[in-house]
């Protein structure tokens, strides 16, 4: 399958705790996107990256979401601190001629 | 308020009705996706159109620039089509998303 992949598909841990999630892009995407879905609600842009550039961060919820993609390849986003209200799918989609493939999600549950 | 605006948020049809979902969107974009989610499931692009109209089998999506609104059509509508349909607009940088439409076809 060369579809995007991430992982883990579940994550569950307990506030204040800190995670961090991987996406695996379709492998000659130079474009990769984070985005945050709440239940019941559309997905919401958080960064991207094109190959190892971070072109947009300032729409990451807070100081403690941060993202990387060191080589242009996979990406890591990662929570400090994480609260109840980071409970959340969070998707990652790669493009490389605007058509976004987005990945199956991990889903964050903060107890 | 949201930039990306959907109609309606809840649809429920007979299997063979034609289908129509709207989106209104308020931002400059270069192009309009529709997506669509199945329960627990991930996203699929269905279209990314800029102009004019696509088809692509039962369904056909159709955007008017200078009104800022696209459609979504699905024609003989099946079950299996039952899931949230998402408009989204943007560019390179990134996607607006309506809070998606939920779609339910009875047998």
């Amino acid at each position: 399958d060369t579809g995007v992949s991430q992982n883990p598909r579940h994550k569950i841990t307990k506030r204040g705790q800190n995670v961090t999630f991987r996406c695996d892009p379709i492998s000659e995407h130079n474009r990769l996107y984070w985005y945050r879905q709440t239940l019941g609600q559309g997905p919401e842009f958080l960064t991207y990256f094109q190959n190892e550039a971070q072109l947009e961060k300032s729409r990451l919820l807070s100081d403690r979401f941060s993202a990387e993609r060191p080589k242009g390849s996979f990406s890591t986003l990662e929570i400090q601190r994480t609260e109840q209200g980071d409970s959340a799918m969070y998707l990652c989609a790669s493009s490389w001629s605007g058509e976004q493939f987005f990945g199956p999600g991990t889903r964050l549950t903060v107890l | 308020k949201n930039e990306v605006e959907q109609s309606p948020q809840n649809l429920t049809a007979q299997e063979g009705e034609f289908i129509t979902i709207n989106c209104s969107y308020s931002v400059g974009i270069s192009a309009l996706h529709w997506l669509q989610q199945h329960p627990g499931g991930g996203i699929v692009s269905l279209f990314m159109l800029s102009s004019g109209k696509k088809k692509h089998g039962r369904l056909i999506a159709t955007i008017n620039i200078q009104e800022k609104h696209s459609s979504l059509h699905i024609t003989a509508s099946h079950p299996r089509d039952s899931a949230v349909y998402i408009c989204a607009g943007g560019g390179a940088d990134g996607l607006t998303f309506g809070k998606g439409t939920h779609l339910i076809i009875q047998p």
